[in-house]
């Protein structure tokens, strides 16, 4: 059982928009801790998508998009293309678990 | 390019320690600002992390392991090692290392995966 609560699946059409929520609580999101967004790729390590809730880093197409509100994080992705599909995992810091924390993962479909 | 690459047994009998070390080339591990990290990933199951470094050797280790878990540095080598005492099944897993901004931060650089497995 993940401290962060995502979503096992979402799927979408090519060309549509899907979100990932990623829900915490008041000792990591709601504390204000940033949370950071990686997709992996089947057998692959996995690749930094948004960090700081809201920033890509270079390289990363701007069809992805973070935000964060109380406790908790959304990923976005417009323009959903067959590449997308992936599993995609949030990350932020827990005080009372005093440690790093990750979402339980998203198998992203793109249908 | 900075990159990660990490080595050691791929299999581990259980009560043993398992041992990995991940070498950085394309930049110094000494870099301030950045950590070291070690994350692990079960075998169809999500991330979890294990612990970091600084390159002064400051650590922080993930609480539901630290009893069992070092984490070193070598700056002369621009390598850092993990080891993981008493491992069992429970420890089979895909291990990675990666460069963390802020010991809590996100990974920026990852190496390759390494399976490493349990079994006698």
């Amino acid at each position: 059982q993940s401290v962060l609560t995502q979503p096992p699946s979402v799927s979408g059409a090519p060309g549509q928009r899907v979100t990932i929520s990623c829900t915490g609580s008041s000792s990591n999101i709601g504390a204000g801790y940033d949370v950071h967004w990686y997709q992996q790729l089947p057998g692959t390590a996995p690749k930094l998508l948004i960090y700081a809730n809201s920033n890509r880093p270079s390289g990363v197409p701007d069809r992805f998009s973070g935000s964060k509100s109380g406790t908790s994080a959304s990923l976005a992705i417009t323009g959903l293309q067959a590449e997308d599909e992936a599993d995609y995992y949030c990350q932020s810091y827990d005080t009372s678990l005093s440690g790093v924390i990750f979402g339980g993962g998203t198998k992203l479909t793109v249908l | 390019q900075l990159q990660l690459q990490e080595s050691g047994p791929g299999l581990v009998k259980p009560s043993e320690t398992l041992s990995l070390t991940c070498t950085v080339s394309g930049g110094s591990i000494s870099s301030s600002s950045y950590y070291w990290g070690w994350i692990r990933q079960p075998p169809g199951k999500g991330l979890e992390w294990i612990g970091s470094i600084y390159y002064s050797g400051s650590t922080y280790y993930n609480p539901s392991l630290k009893s069992r878990v070092t984490i070193s540095v070598d700056t002369s080598k621009n390598q850092f090692s993990l080891r993981l005492s008493s491992v069992t099944a429970a420890d089979t897993a895909v291990y990675y290392c990666a460069r963390q901004r802020g010991w809590f931060g996100e990974g920026d650089y990852w190496g390759q995966e390494t399976l490493v497995t349990v079994s006698s």
